[in-house]
Protein backbone atom coordinates (compact mmCIF):
# COMPACT_ATOMS: atom_id res chain seq x y z
CA UNK A 1 0.00 0.00 0.00
CA UNK A 2 1.43 3.30 -1.34
CA UNK A 3 2.01 5.92 0.84
CA UNK A 4 2.02 9.76 0.23
CA UNK A 5 4.48 10.44 -2.59
CA UNK A 6 6.02 13.37 -3.62
CA UNK A 7 8.33 14.71 -6.29
CA UNK A 8 10.49 16.16 -6.34
CA UNK A 9 12.59 15.81 -3.40
CA UNK A 10 14.65 18.81 -3.70
CA UNK A 11 14.42 21.66 -5.99
CA UNK A 12 16.63 24.86 -6.16
CA UNK A 13 15.25 28.20 -7.63
CA UNK A 14 15.99 31.49 -8.23
CA UNK A 15 14.34 34.46 -6.84
CA UNK A 16 11.11 35.56 -8.92
CA UNK A 17 10.60 31.98 -11.00
CA UNK A 18 7.55 29.97 -10.55
CA UNK A 19 7.79 26.46 -9.49
CA UNK A 20 5.44 23.33 -9.02
CA UNK A 21 5.49 20.62 -6.99
CA UNK A 22 3.10 17.14 -7.12
CA UNK A 23 1.55 15.36 -5.07
CA UNK A 24 0.10 11.55 -4.85
CA UNK A 25 -2.38 10.66 -1.86
CA UNK A 26 -2.08 7.37 -0.08
CA UNK A 27 -4.45 4.93 -1.43
CA UNK A 28 -7.71 5.40 -0.83
CA UNK A 29 -7.35 9.13 0.62
CA UNK A 30 -9.61 11.49 -1.22
CA UNK A 31 -8.37 14.82 0.97
CA UNK A 32 -5.16 16.69 -0.23
CA UNK A 33 -3.60 18.90 2.18
CA UNK A 34 -0.28 21.19 1.93
CA UNK A 35 1.78 22.38 4.70
CA UNK A 36 4.82 24.60 4.67
CA UNK A 37 7.89 23.76 7.22
CA UNK A 38 10.42 26.18 7.46
CA UNK A 39 13.77 24.91 9.16
CA UNK A 40 13.30 24.47 13.35
CA UNK A 41 9.57 24.88 12.76
CA UNK A 42 6.35 23.08 12.86
CA UNK A 43 4.49 22.30 9.57
CA UNK A 44 1.87 25.47 9.05
CA UNK A 45 -1.30 24.42 6.96
CA UNK A 46 -1.43 25.88 3.31
CA UNK A 47 -4.26 24.61 2.28
CA UNK A 48 -6.91 22.04 1.94
CA UNK A 49 -8.41 20.53 -1.60
CA UNK A 50 -11.18 17.87 -1.78
CA UNK A 51 -13.07 17.39 -4.60
CA UNK A 52 -10.85 19.27 -6.49
CA UNK A 53 -11.72 22.43 -5.11
CA UNK A 54 -9.82 24.45 -1.97
CA UNK A 55 -11.89 24.17 0.75
CA UNK A 56 -9.51 25.73 3.53
CA UNK A 57 -6.70 28.40 3.30
CA UNK A 58 -4.13 29.23 5.82
CA UNK A 59 -2.52 33.12 6.26
CA UNK A 60 -0.54 32.28 2.69
CA UNK A 61 -0.42 34.87 -0.04
CA UNK A 62 -1.71 34.21 -3.15
CA UNK A 63 1.40 33.37 -4.89
CA UNK A 64 0.31 30.30 -3.40
CA UNK A 65 -1.99 28.30 -5.44
CA UNK A 66 -2.77 24.27 -6.01
CA UNK A 67 -4.81 21.89 -8.00
CA UNK A 68 -6.52 18.70 -7.24
CA UNK A 69 -7.32 16.01 -10.23
CA UNK A 70 -10.13 13.30 -10.44
CA UNK A 71 -7.17 10.85 -9.24
CA UNK A 72 -6.83 12.96 -5.87
CA UNK A 73 -3.30 14.09 -6.82
CA UNK A 74 -2.47 17.45 -6.24
CA UNK A 75 -0.12 20.39 -7.31
CA UNK A 76 1.54 23.30 -5.37
CA UNK A 77 2.46 25.99 -7.41
CA UNK A 78 4.18 28.96 -5.75
CA UNK A 79 4.61 32.13 -8.16
CA UNK A 80 7.28 35.25 -7.59
CA UNK A 81 9.43 33.24 -5.56
CA UNK A 82 11.08 34.90 -2.68
CA UNK A 83 13.83 33.88 -0.26
CA UNK A 84 11.61 33.49 2.25
CA UNK A 85 10.15 30.31 0.57
CA UNK A 86 12.79 28.64 1.20
CA UNK A 87 11.46 25.32 3.22
CA UNK A 88 10.73 22.04 3.25
CA UNK A 89 6.89 21.34 1.69
CA UNK A 90 4.63 18.67 2.79
CA UNK A 91 1.83 17.02 1.15
CA UNK A 92 -0.62 14.87 3.19
CA UNK A 93 -3.58 13.19 2.57
CA UNK A 94 -6.57 11.86 4.55
CA UNK A 95 -10.09 10.94 4.16
CA UNK A 96 -12.86 13.21 4.69
CA UNK A 97 -15.44 11.39 7.03
CA UNK A 98 -16.40 14.53 8.77
CA UNK A 99 -12.96 15.67 10.00
CA UNK A 100 -11.93 12.70 12.02
CA UNK A 101 -9.38 11.10 9.54
CA UNK A 102 -5.63 12.00 10.77
CA UNK A 103 -3.34 13.29 7.80
CA UNK A 104 -0.34 11.25 6.79
CA UNK A 105 2.33 12.59 4.98
CA UNK A 106 4.69 12.03 2.58
CA UNK A 107 8.72 12.78 3.12
CA UNK A 108 8.21 16.60 1.56
CA UNK A 109 10.23 18.59 -1.63
CA UNK A 110 13.18 20.40 -0.14
CA UNK A 111 12.62 24.20 -1.93
CA UNK A 112 16.10 26.47 -1.68
CA UNK A 113 15.42 30.09 -3.56
CA UNK A 114 18.60 31.94 -4.18
CA UNK B 1 0.65 34.52 22.09
CA UNK B 2 1.10 30.77 19.66
CA UNK B 3 -2.04 28.67 19.12
CA UNK B 4 0.28 25.89 20.84
CA UNK B 5 3.08 26.05 22.59
CA UNK B 6 5.87 22.89 22.57
CA UNK B 7 9.40 23.69 24.20
CA UNK B 8 11.90 22.70 21.73
CA UNK B 9 14.48 21.22 23.99
CA UNK B 10 16.77 19.38 22.90
CA UNK B 11 15.59 16.74 25.43
CA UNK B 12 18.80 14.41 25.69
CA UNK B 13 18.29 11.72 28.21
CA UNK B 14 19.75 8.17 28.65
CA UNK B 15 18.58 5.12 27.32
CA UNK B 16 15.54 2.96 28.86
CA UNK B 17 14.14 6.10 30.52
CA UNK B 18 11.09 7.72 30.38
CA UNK B 19 10.59 10.28 28.43
CA UNK B 20 8.20 12.76 28.98
CA UNK B 21 6.63 15.89 25.88
CA UNK B 22 4.19 18.32 26.34
CA UNK B 23 2.31 20.62 24.65
CA UNK B 24 0.01 23.55 26.02
CA UNK B 25 -2.51 25.20 23.62
CA UNK B 26 -5.18 28.16 23.59
CA UNK B 27 -7.88 27.16 21.72
CA UNK B 28 -10.79 25.98 23.49
CA UNK B 29 -12.26 24.30 20.12
CA UNK B 30 -9.41 21.84 19.54
CA UNK B 31 -11.14 18.40 19.95
CA UNK B 32 -8.56 15.64 17.91
CA UNK B 33 -4.75 15.66 19.12
CA UNK B 34 -2.29 14.20 17.73
CA UNK B 35 1.47 13.65 18.01
CA UNK B 36 3.57 13.39 14.93
CA UNK B 37 7.51 11.68 14.91
CA UNK B 38 9.70 13.35 12.34
CA UNK B 39 13.14 11.81 11.35
CA UNK B 40 15.75 14.24 9.72
CA UNK B 41 14.88 14.89 6.30
CA UNK B 42 11.76 12.90 6.61
CA UNK B 43 7.93 13.77 6.38
CA UNK B 44 6.45 14.09 10.04
CA UNK B 45 4.38 10.14 10.74
CA UNK B 46 1.49 9.74 12.94
CA UNK B 47 2.41 8.15 16.58
CA UNK B 48 -0.87 9.04 18.39
CA UNK B 49 -4.50 9.94 17.99
CA UNK B 50 -6.96 10.69 20.47
CA UNK B 51 -10.30 12.48 20.47
CA UNK B 52 -11.35 14.83 23.51
CA UNK B 53 -9.85 14.55 26.86
CA UNK B 54 -8.49 10.72 28.32
CA UNK B 55 -5.21 8.53 28.20
CA UNK B 56 -4.67 6.26 25.36
CA UNK B 57 -1.82 3.37 25.13
CA UNK B 58 0.01 2.04 21.77
CA UNK B 59 2.90 -0.02 22.89
CA UNK B 60 5.92 1.88 24.50
CA UNK B 61 3.93 5.19 23.91
CA UNK B 62 0.89 6.89 26.15
CA UNK B 63 -1.05 10.00 25.11
CA UNK B 64 -2.84 12.38 27.85
CA UNK B 65 -5.19 14.86 27.04
CA UNK B 66 -6.34 17.25 29.42
CA UNK B 67 -8.90 19.60 27.81
CA UNK B 68 -9.71 21.66 31.43
CA UNK B 69 -5.76 22.48 31.66
CA UNK B 70 -5.90 22.54 27.94
CA UNK B 71 -2.30 20.66 28.10
CA UNK B 72 -1.44 17.04 26.10
CA UNK B 73 1.34 14.75 27.06
CA UNK B 74 3.77 11.82 24.79
CA UNK B 75 5.29 9.43 27.33
CA UNK B 76 7.87 7.05 25.66
CA UNK B 77 8.68 4.11 28.16
CA UNK B 78 11.80 2.14 28.05
CA UNK B 79 13.33 4.69 25.62
CA UNK B 80 15.50 3.27 22.59
CA UNK B 81 18.30 5.42 20.68
CA UNK B 82 16.05 4.89 17.45
CA UNK B 83 13.38 7.08 19.40
CA UNK B 84 15.83 10.17 18.73
CA UNK B 85 13.80 12.33 16.42
CA UNK B 86 12.00 15.48 16.63
CA UNK B 87 8.23 15.14 18.11
CA UNK B 88 5.25 17.33 17.19
CA UNK B 89 2.29 17.48 18.77
CA UNK B 90 -0.55 18.74 16.62
CA UNK B 91 -4.71 19.44 16.88
CA UNK B 92 -7.42 20.39 15.62
CA UNK B 93 -10.96 21.90 15.79
CA UNK B 94 -13.99 18.80 14.84
CA UNK B 95 -15.70 18.17 11.93
CA UNK B 96 -15.73 19.87 8.63
CA UNK B 97 -12.50 20.56 6.27
CA UNK B 98 -9.34 19.90 8.24
CA UNK B 99 -6.64 22.55 9.55
CA UNK B 100 -4.01 20.91 12.03
CA UNK B 101 -2.18 22.89 13.98
CA UNK B 102 1.13 22.22 15.02
CA UNK B 103 3.77 22.89 17.37
CA UNK B 104 7.45 23.86 16.53
CA UNK B 105 8.07 20.40 17.85
CA UNK B 106 11.16 18.90 20.10
CA UNK B 107 14.04 17.61 19.62
CA UNK B 108 14.78 14.12 21.39
CA UNK B 109 18.14 12.25 21.31
CA UNK B 110 18.24 9.13 23.61
CA UNK B 111 21.82 8.03 24.49
CA UNK B 112 22.98 4.39 24.20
Amino acid sequence: DAGVTQSPTHLIKTRGQQVTLRCSPKSGHDTVSWYQQALGQGPQFIFQYYEEEERQRGNFPDRFSGHQFPNYSSELNVNALLLGDSALYLCASSFRDGGNSPLHFGNGTRLTVT
Amino acid sequence: QKEVEQDPGPLSVPEGAIVSLNCTYSNSAFQYFMWYRQYSRKGPELLMYTYSSGNKEDGRFTAQVDKSSKYISLFIRDSQPSDSATYLCAMSESGGYQKVTFGIGTKLQVIP
